[in-house]
């Protein structure tokens, strides 16, 4: 159980276009999702927190109109970026949680290249 | 900002040998989660130590919270080359409503040579 999947695994997009990356828990309905950047070698950095059928809440320095986050349902989240740039470069990590007041599951990452 | 300092950033050990990684935090968290990170892939969660003083046992990993709930310890006990990964460690905190966010450490790359 606590299943967390991510697509797409691995996107290559040119500077200036947006890429979409879905985030679903499987097997269980998520009222949170979080959604995280790893630099190589570093640790997660948490860049907003999603709650379904609300504004995502953004911590700071991250840009909300850059990182669009949707959380239309208990299952899936969606983040965008847009516009992309070069320095958007980076993987990304979606976390769901609701089984227990503490533990998040989360997915498997999006390797984001911008060109 | 509450921060989390873990230790040893990095550790290379022997087959066998026992080691302990350290995480650190002038803060209280209502709680710790240690997590193993493989390259590419997203953290998959170890354990959730609640309770001051807490621990837990997986198999060959052992970890401790802290009587204040500042601090933890994950120990591992005759490592093998399977235990390879990043460790990281991770404090819960609340952001209202039910629901709680993870601060987590700069991790420890471990490596155990056969």
């Amino acid at each position: 159980g606590a299943v967390v999947s991510q697509h797409p695994s691995r996107v290559i997009c040119k500077s200036g276009t947006s890429v979409k990356i879905e985030c679903r828990s499987l097997d269980f309905q998520a009222t949170t999702m979080f959604w995280y950047r790893q630099f190589p070698k570093k640790s997660l950095m948490l860049m907003a927190t999603s709650n379904e059928g609300s504004k995502a809440t953004y911590e700071q320095g991250v840009e909300k109109d850059k990182f669009l986050i949707n959380h239309a349902s208990l299952t899936l989240s969606t983040l965008t970026v847009t516009s992309a740039h070069p320095e958007d470069s980076s993987f990304y990590i979606c976390s769901a949680a609701n089984r227990g007041p503490y533990e998040q599951y989360f997915g498997p990452g999006t390797r984001l290249t911008v060109t | 900002t509450q921060l989390l300092e873990q230790s040893p950033q990095f550790l290379s050990i022997q087959e066998g040998e026992n080691l302990t990684v350290y995480c650190n935090s002038s803060s209280v968290f209502s709680s710790l989660q240690w997590y193993r990170q493989e390259p590419g892939e997203g953290p998959v969660l170890l354990v959730t130590v609640v309770t001051g003083g807490e621990v837990k046992k997986l198999k060959r990993l052992t970890f401790q919270f802290g009587d204040a709930r500042k601090d933890s310890s994950l120990h591992i006990t005759a490592a093998q080359p399977g235990d390879t990964g990043l460790y990281l460690c991770a404090g819960a905190r609340s952001s209202g409503a039910g629901s709680y966010q993870l601060t987590f450490g700069k991790g420890t790359k471990l490596s155990v040579i056969p």
